[in-house]
């Protein structure tokens, strides 16, 4: 069965500091990765996902991921995180079954 | 306005009550699923459904039971057999394809006294 890990479970930086969130993910056959974030009292909400093509992929609000298809990663990236992203991401995959599955999650909390 | 409601967004029940949590769509999507949130556990998946009169179960399905009789509904009712009930519940919708986004309710969370 699919599964997806998040290892960092919490997560406290400065603003300003760069975000590096992992998340691995057990399938071995085609994968559709996704970012989701849900700020505090807010929907669920997609940051980026990956379908095809190119690895690398950019989202909303200057995030980024990268899928390494050898390594079965796809771990969110920013360059310089501010107060406003202060919230939770959680990464999930769908193996084309429509079965989208989510990590447990990572508490990000961005100091002034 | 398009997308997907859910309610009550607070409910309380009495152990041994089974009760059931609406979810509704009008965004005309193919695929509906049903998450429990917990702290610390992220989403985990309760059933879904691929198609209307078509559902799976999902990695947590015990004590649970949903249908899906129209396209726009897919109700889930919590069963007296769920040993432990009290949880936030979020329901989802997407276009059908593994690749197309999921979009979520606002949630039901559920307090079994």
């Amino acid at each position: 069965a699919q599964s997806v890990s998040q290892h960092n479970h919490h997560v406290i930086l400065s603003e300003a500091a760069s975000l590096e969130l992992g998340c691995n993910y057990s399938y071995g056959g085609t994968v559709n990765l996704f970012w989701y974030v849900q700020y505090p009292g807010q929907h669920l909400q997609l940051l980026l996902k990956y379908f095809s093509g190119d690895p690398l992929v950019k989202g909303i609000k200057g995030f980024e991921a990268e899928f390494i298809k050898s390594k079965f990663s796809f771990n969110l990236r920013k360059p310089s995180v501010q107060w406003s992203d202060t919230a939770e991401y959680f990464c999930a995959v769908n193996t084309g079954f429509q079965k989208l599955v989510f990590g447990t999650g990572t508490r990000l909390l961005v100091s002034p | 306005d398009g997308g997907i409601t859910q309610s009550p967004k607070y409910l309380f029940r009495k152990e041994g009550q089974n009760v059931t949590l609406s979810c509704e769509q009008n965004l005309n999507h193919d695929a509906m699923y049903w998450y429990r949130q917990d702290p610390g556990q992220g989403l985990r998946l309760i059933y879904y459904s691929q198609i209307v009169n078509d559902f799976q179960k999902g990695d947590i399905a015990e004590g649970y039971s949903v249908s899906r009789e129209k396209k726009e509904s897919f109700p889930l009712t919590v069963t007296s057999a769920q040993k432990n009930p009290t949880a936030f519940y979020l329901c989802a919708s997407s276009q059908g394809g593994s690749g197309t986004e999921a979009f979520f309710g606002q949630g039901t969370r559920l307090t079994v006294v």
